[in-house]
């Protein structure tokens, strides 16, 4: 089955800077590819998701990034706020908008004032 | 329209004892599945639905029954539970309608004592 693999689990960066989350999944007939921000005793929140016909897609300070070769996926958040500050997952699904998702580990991000 | 809602939100239960995690959507979703958190881990997949009458077991299924009767319903049974289904539990629904997005309920907290 899929298999999706998240790094790092932790990252720290300066308000100002960007973060990069960087996952990979091991199904090729993967071609969903959702990215979620979860806070503290809060449900997972969508915030951007890409679909395996692009290669990019941009959201105001959010951008995905898919490599469907490679078999990877990036989230890229520029001037990072401190509400960023939050827990962010991955998932890879084979059958879009089917609910079901393989999830990577979470990568806890801290965005320091 | 209130979207994913699950109860109850936090439940103490004793080894042993069996209960359901009820869990509603008012958008007429067709897909609708169920997904536990566990401390520092991603959500993992339990079960899940494309339909009423026809459900189907996820990454971590033993322990758990689903049934969909209707198509704004989907409960979880645990039946006879284990400390290590200490967890909080999210149920999730999608369609194929729209841009697709995986809606998640609030969450449920369960212990298992």
């Amino acid at each position: 089955g899929e298999n999706v693999e998240q790094h790092p689990s932790t990252l720290s960066v300066q308000e100002g800077d960007s973060a990069v989350i960087k996952c990979t999944y091991s199904d090729s007939a993967s071609n969903y590819f959702p990215w979620y921000k979860q806070e503290l005793g809060k449900r997972p929140q969508l915030i951007i998701d890409i679909r395996s016909n692009v290669g990019e897609k941009k959201d105001q300070r959010i951008a995905v990034t898919l490599n469907k070769t490679a078999k990877h996926f990036s989230l890229h958040i520029t001037e990072t706020q401190p509400e960023d500050s939050a827990v962010y997952f991955c998932a890879a699904s084979w059958s879009s908008n089917t609910g079901k998702l393989i999830f990577g580990q979470g990568t806890t991000l801290q965005v320091k004032p | 329209n209130a979207g994913v809602t699950q109860t109850p939100k936090f439940q103490v239960l004793k080894t042993g004892q069996s209960m359901t995690l009820q869990c509603a959507q008012d958008m007429n979703h067709e897909y609708m599945s169920w997904y536990r958190q566990d401390p520092g881990m991603g959500l993992r997949l339990i079960h899940y639905s494309v339909g009423a009458g026809i459900t189907d077991q996820g990454e971590v299924p033993n322990g758990y029954n689903v049934s969909r009767s209707t198509t704004e319903d989907f409960p979880l049974r645990l039946l006879s539970a284990a400390p290590s289904q200490t967890s909080v539990y999210f149920c999730a629904s999608s369609t194929d309608r729209g841009p697709g997005a995986i809606y998640f309920g609030e969450g449920s907290w369960l212990t298992v004592v």
